[in-house]
């Protein structure tokens, strides 16, 4: 069975950094073929894909948010961290993170983590 | 940059079949999914790889996609069905691509 767990602060100020680690279970990212992404929903409104990283390492960041993003994976402890730098309040919303199957669907997500941005 | 694009509200009569639409350029030749969301919690994998259900979705979920459209068809519509509803594909250039959402409400 594949568990996937969102960590996190749940309100930041604006221009802080935020730090996000989804924990899970039931897969390896030291298995070939294996993907973790991040994916954001601001109240009311659509998902917004974040950033990939695969078992080689490999990372993909939308191009609209590239310049913020960091991600990184720790095998031993079965997590991916992600960083989003200069949080704004327009950052307000849920993060998920999601196991992909590599360059095509989402198939196991986690149950999401509200962040508020707000001084 | 790859854009899907969806409609904001469908709406069907229970028992109906509902059909939303995502568009994109060529989009026939990539493959799309579908995901559920109800109010509140995370999102669901209804269709994967244009036609394929994964394992626990009803049969009443069917997927189709060809040209610049992907279709997800839900027939016999129930009243559990009544979700938001995001296509996404993958873009060699923009990778990860939602479509803005589709609110389905079953009258």
């Amino acid at each position: 069975q594949i568990t996937l767990k969102e960590s996190g602060p749940t309100l930041v100020k604006p221009t802080q950094t935020l730090t996000l680690t989804c924990t899970f279970s039931g897969l390896s990212l030291d298995t070939t073929g294996v993907a973790m992404g991040w994916i954001r929903q601001p109240p009311g409104k659509a998902l917004e894909w974040l950033a990939l990283i695969y078992w080689d390492d490999d990372n993909h960041f939308s191009p609209s948010l590239k310049s913020r993003l960091t991600i990184t994976k720790d095998t031993s402890k079965n997590q991916v961290v992600l960083t989003m730098t200069n949080m704004d309040p327009v950052d307000t919303g849920t993060y998920y993170c999601a196991h992909q199957v590599v360059r095509d669907f989402f198939d196991y997500w986690g149950q999401g983590i509200l962040v508020t941005v707000s001084s | 940059s790859y854009e899907l694009t969806q409609p904001p509200s469908v709406s069907v009569s229970p028992g109906q079949t509902a059909n939303i639409t995502c568009s994109g350029n060529k989009l026939g030749e990539k493959f799309a999914c579908w995901y559920q969301q109800r109010p509140g919690q995370s999102p669901v994998l209804v269709i994967y790889q244009d036609t394929k259900r994964p394992s626990g979705i009803p049969a009443r979920f069917s997927g189709s996609n060809s040209g610049n459209t992907a279709t997800l068809t839900i027939s016999g519509t129930q009243a559990m069905d009544e979700a938001d509803y995001y296509c996404q594909a993958w873009d060699s250039s923009t990778y990860v691509v939602f479509g803005g959402g589709t609110k389905l409400t079953v009258l």
